[in-house]
């Protein structure tokens, strides 16, 4: 059972360049999330799904667009990447048809944007 | 807006001591709060789930707390060891959003 899946694990962009974090589950969860997470910062949420066709904006969702691609799938985007979206991004799963269920995440994704 | 507070960022014990962390919120009434796990290099791990209407939860060493008047949860290992070093995070529904605080880095030398 893989849970949450992220792909890449690592990446180095150059400012203005554009890229895909991609992000699986198999746990049919109909919510999910992607954080980011920086030193002293704890993990700001960007933005989330509460369910498949549905997005909404986070805390911190500048310079960032997500895509619910089914259930399963859930990807965020940087169109122009900026040094100040160096971090390392979290992507999370829960069911959202039970009350009192935890989220799920995967291993994450190191960005450094040069 | 809605906030989630840990009142340390770093917390240093000795082994066999009981460790408490505090999470605050504010503008909020959450129906439960969650405590999390997160060693370095990986994503959080849930450890345990607290109700409004629970006092106190209770697994293995672990123990939390929830007052809603105080709006407030405290998180308590018991006979600490080095292997519960680690970041402990509380999070919070904020309708389907799920929030966090910042953390609380527990070091525990033996």
């Amino acid at each position: 059972n893989a849970g949450v899946t992220q792909t890449p694990k690592f990446q180095v962009l150059k400012t203005g360049q554009s890229m895909t974090l991609q992000c699986a589950q198999d746990m049919n969860h109909n919510s999910m999330y992607w954080y980011r997470q920086d030193p002293g910062m704890g993990l700001r949420l960007i933005y989330y799904s509460a369910s498949e066709g549905t997005t909404d904006k986070g805390e911190v969702p500048n310079g960032y667009n997500v895509s619910r691609l089914n259930k399963r799938e859930f990807s965020l985007r940087l169109e122009s990447a900026a040094p100040s979206q160096t971090s390392v991004y979290f992507c999370a799963s829960r069911d959202r048809t039970l009350m009192n269920t935890e989220a799920f995440f995967g291993q994450g994704t190191r960005l450094t944007v040069v | 807006s809605q906030k989630i507070e840990q009142n340390s960022e770093a917390l240093n014990i000795q082994e066999g001591k009981t460790a408490t962390l505090t999470c605050n919120y504010t503008n909020y009434s959450p129906a439960y709060l969650q405590w999390y796990r997160q060693d370095p290099g990986r994503g959080p791990v849930f450890l345990l789930l607290i109700r409004e209407n629970e006092k106190e939860k209770r697994k293995e060493r672990l123990k939390v707390t929830f007052d809603t008047t105080l709006k407030q949860s405290l998180f308590h290992i018991t006979a600490s060891q080095p292997a519960d070093s680690a970041t402990y995070l509380c999070a919070l529904l904020a309708g389907t959003a799920l929030i966090f605080g910042k953390g609380t880095t527990l070091s525990v030398s033996s």
